[in-house]
């Protein structure tokens, strides 16, 4: 069974702060998403990465950086968290060519 | 650009048959999927079609692809409550690489007795 970890389920932050959300997939998969999903916008992809040290901006990057130093694990970094991007995040990761997308159970970030 | 778009709520008795719709822009989508969303969990897939078939059918569920329409549906036969959740739509567009996902914005799917 895939398994894709988030390390926190909650997680509240000041506006300024720098946050890491961290994931991680015991399956060996190349292949590595962070998405937000936000209420009537469904989700949408903030960057990906298909191998370690390699990313690749989806299509709401601004404000966001990853970090992807060991196959299994990949982090979303904002730098200075803004109330904007209070939201649900959620980690998915797959073989090269898919199809399958499996996703963790997210992390829901309130920043006050 | 590439768009999904999908209704965001649907209301079905226990025991009916539920059908959700989804629309799709990019004519080149290799795959097209549907995945299910708990309260307060991640998302689960629940079956995909690959863009050169009509049909699909698992136990309860059947898609249906209309390439022509560039319409996706899913059928949920004898709903039970259990199903209820919201449903997202997803396609794989061609020019995507490395198997991105473009999703709609989700349909709420409410059972009720």
């Amino acid at each position: 069974d895939v398994k894709v970890t988030q390390s926190s389920r909650y997680l509240v932050k000041r506006t300024g702060e720098k946050v890491f959300l961290e994931c991680v997939q015991d399956m060996d998969h190349e292949n590595m998403f962070w998405y937000r999903q936000d209420p009537g916008l469904g989700l949408r992809l903030i960057y990906f990465s298909y191998d370690v040290k390699m990313k690749e901006k989806g299509d709401i990057p601004e404000g966001y950086s990853v970090s992807r130093e060991k196959k299994e694990r990949f982090s979303l970094i904002l730098e200075s968290a803004s109330t904007n991007q209070t939201s649900m995040y959620l980690c998915a990761s797959s073989l090269p060519n898919g199809p399958e997308q499996y996703f963790g159970p997210g992390t829901r970030l309130t920043v006050t | 650009g590439e768009d999904v778009e999908q209704s965001l709520f649907l209301s079905v008795r226990e025991g009916d048959s539920s059908v959700i719709n989804c629309t799709y822009t990019d004519s080149s989508s290799t795959y097209l999927y549907w995945y299910k969303q708990e309260p307060g969990a991640g998302l689960q897939l629940l079956t995909y079609i690959f863009s050169n078939m009509d049909m699909k059918q698992d136990q309860r569920l059947t898609v249906l692809l209309n390439k022509k329409d560039k319409h996706l549906s899913l059928r949920i036969a004898d709903t039970q409550t259990g199903d209820s959740a919201i449903y997202f739509c997803a396609e794989t567009p061609f020019s995507g690489g490395y198997n991105k996902l473009i999703f709609g914005a989700g349909t709420r799917l409410a059972v009720h007795p």
